[in-house]
């Protein structure tokens, strides 16, 4: 079975610009949640979606949007990029069931943004 | 706002040994979740708990949910090259996913 899957892989971007990452969840998996992890940090939540409507938002500027797809493919946008938008963003898709409390994530390989 | 403290922050250890490492917090939490994540990839699901006092193993991975629901434990027996990582604990609340910093587990030759 496939796994979450992100793209790009890599990619290396300048101040100002827009960026959008794409992301696959599990199949069967309805909810999609993004995460960013600078070098040397564990993940900081940014989004979760289920249903194509938002459910959590984490700490971070307006610059950061996403949305999903009927598909539950989610992508993820950032404008105006900072050089402190470098790092790893990683999908993770799940099963949210809050009456059994789970809340496990699987995660992608991540895409790898450099801002110069 | 809400911090889950690991330590340690990194572990020297030789192969065979026994590894320990926990998670800490200020608030209570109803899930503990134990991640490993290998360079250049993302984090893989070791271990997930759901109940104060539960006690979890996977293979030589044992994971305990803290009575105070305010910690959690991880344990590695019999250490292999293959432990090499990056081990994070989470939990969630208000459909938050919160990760710690990470201990990061090393292994002397």
């Amino acid at each position: 079975d496939a796994g979450v899957t992100q793209s790009p892989t890599h990619l290396i971007k300048t101040r100002g610009q827009h960026v959008t990452l794409r992301c696959s969840p599990i199949s069967g998996h309805k909810s999609v949640s993004w995460y960013q992890q600078v070098l040397g940090q564990g993940p900081q939540f940014i989004f979760q979606y289920y249903e194509k409507e938002e459910r959590g938002r984490g700490n971070f500027p307006d610059r950061f949007s996403a949305r999903q797809f009927p598909n539950y493919s989610s992508e993820l946008n950032v404008n105006a990029l900072l050089l402190g938008d470098s790092a790893l963003y990683l999908c993770a898709s799940s099963l949210p069931n809050r009456l059994a409390g789970n809340y496990e994530q699987y995660f992608g390989p991540g895409t790898r943004l450099t801002v110069t | 706002g809400q911090q889950l403290n690991q330590s340690p922050q990194s572990m020297f250890i030789q192969e065979g040994e026994d590894v320990s490492m926990n998670c800490t917090s200020s608030s209570i939490f109803n899930t503990w979740l134990w991640y490993k994540q290998d360079p250049g990839e993302g984090p893989v699901l070791l271990i997930a708990l759901y109940k104060a006092g539960e006690l979890t193993s996977n293979g030589r991975l044992t994971a305990q949910f803290g009575i105070t629901r305010k910690d959690s434990f991880l344990n590695i027996s019999a250490s292999i090259p293959s432990d090499v990582g990056i081990y994070f604990c989470a939990t969630n609340r208000d459909d938050k996913i919160i990760f710690g910093k990470g201990t990061r587990l090393h292994i002397l030759p």
